[in-house]
């Protein structure tokens, strides 16, 4: 079935340094990509989506490239705030399962001022 | 939009006692997503609704558990009897699965605490 692999955390950082977490995929269909982010005491809310191959994402000076052949979705930052401490979820859903979404295990990033 | 909302925000219980939690999905959103959450086992899909119809309870740990979804603007997940190991947060998530996009819309969590 479809599945989501990231990198287990925690990952901590100092204030300023880049950010890569790691993100793989496994689908049947061609799924859309997402990165979620969750604050402490709050719902996971939507950072970044990709819709299809090579699309690349971004908000917040957060990137991901929706890699069909390597079926990655990694994310990027190049100059980590504190504010940015959170747990990322990667994410797909896919149009020939329903549409379900399906999540990984999630990553805590910690940044050190 | 008020977005999806989620009630109670907080809950605790004596163990054995039925607890139920309601979801409210966002306007127009077709498919709907109960998680659970813990330390121990990270954010678990433990149903999901499209067009209100069960699609697939696979999650759904035990018979303890049940989750409906009458209409397309309510839903509810089902307790009973709960269990101290119940204690979680769960989290109820919305979406469209019309057009490009199909995002999910997450409330902002039930703390459940069973005692």
């Amino acid at each position: 079935g479809d599945s989501v692999t990231q990198m287990e955390g925690p990952v901590t950082l100092s204030e300023e340094a880049f950010l890569t977490i790691n993100c793989t995929y496994t689908a049947t269909g061609y799924p859309s990509l997402f990165w979620y982010v969750q604050y402490p005491g709050e719902g996971l809310q939507l950072l970044l989506k990709a819709t299809k191959a090579d699309d690349k994402g971004s908000n917040k000076g957060f990137e991901a490239t929706y890699r069909k052949e390597t079926t990655s979705f990694h994310l990027e930052k190049g100059s980590v705030q504190v504010s940015d401490s959170a747990v990322y979820f990667c994410a797909l859903s896919d149009p020939t399962r329903d549409d379900k979404i399906i999540f990984g295990k999630g990553t805590r990033l910690h940044i050190l001022p | 939009d008020a977005g999806v909302i989620q009630s109670p925000r907080h809950e605790v219980t004596e163990m054995g006692q039925e607890v139920t939690l309601r979801c409210k999905p966002i306007s127009g959103h077709n498919s709907l997503f109960w998680y659970r959450q813990t330390m121990m086992r990270g954010l678990e899909l433990l149903i999901y609704f499209n067009n209100n119809v069960p699609i697939d309870d696979s999650g759904m740990p035990e018979d303890r558990f049940s989750a409906k979804m009458p209409n397309a603007s309510f839903s509810t997940l089902k307790i009973q009897p709960s269990e101290p190991r119940d204690s979680a947060v769960y989290f109820c998530a919305s979406s469209s699965t019309r057009g490009w996009n199909t995002e999910a819309f997450f409330g902002q969590g039930t703390r459940l605490t069973v005692v």
